[in-house]
């Protein structure tokens, strides 16, 4: 593994069910993040990790859990999808929170909630 | 309220010069980012400016001003791989970043 990787990369849902996306870096940043980027949006942010065991609300938190019992591990949970979760899921990873927090994206989980 | 503003969309030339301009509004201040995404893919990190000025790197710049809450993005020598979007994201108080909704820079032969 290099970098961030994100599974699955596409999945199309029915509404109700539920859904983790799964979020892995090899690079023991100490900081996670999962964003939703919609047309005509900017990337919002959803949940953040600044170390492992620690956890955070964004801007739009409603409607998604995660959990970070690692340091390389930040799954992004939806309990019971809706159409309006439709959405690429990014995951992202910075050295520290902080001042300067460069941050690297995996490659997007793509979302169709139906 | 947090907000950051640019361009939906622009035009230029290959081998010409561009500039992305990006407004900023934020509850704290602690350093401005430029990303690029190509479509279909991940952003990925351009440049970082905390302080007023220029910072030059290779073809792309990038100016802060902080006393206008105003950034721009410089792309020199336009090349077609630069078709993209750009993405302007200033940190909030809490050093998250809020983000604005893109630039998409349409490059010409």
């Amino acid at each position: 593994i290099a970098g961030i990787t994100q599974a699955p990369t596409s999945q199309i849902l029915a509404a109700g069910r539920r859904m983790t996306l799964r979020c892995t870096q090899d690079m023991r940043h100490n900081a996670m993040y999962w964003y939703r980027q919609d047309l005509g949006l900017g990337l919002r942010l959803i949940h953040y990790s600044n170390t492992a065991g620690t956890t955070g609300k964004g801007e739009v938190p409603d409607g998604y859990s995660v959990s970070r019992a690692n340091t390389d591990d930040f799954p992004l949970t939806l309990a019971s999808a809706v159409p309006s979760q439709t959405s690429v899921y990014f995951c992202a990873s910075s050295e520290e929170s902080g001042t300067y927090n460069e941050q690297f994206f995996g490659p997007g989980t793509r979302l169709t909630v139906l | 309220g947090q907000n950051i503003d640019q361009p939906t969309e622009m035009t230029a030339t290959e081998g010409a010069i561009v500039q992305i301009n990006c407004t900023y509004q934020t509850s704290g201040f602690n350093g401005l980012f430029w990303y690029q995404q190509h479509a279909g893919e991940a952003p990925t990190f351009l440049s970082y400016n905390v302080l007023d000025g220029l910072e030059e790197k290779g073809r792309f710049s990038s100016f802060l001003s902080r006393s206008k809450g105003y950034s721009y993005l410089l792309l020199k020598e336009l090349q077609m791989k630069d078709s993209a979007s750009y993405l302007c994201a200033g940190t909030d108080s809490n050093y998250q970043l809020i983000w604005g909704a893109g630039t998409k820079l349409i490059i010409k032969p």
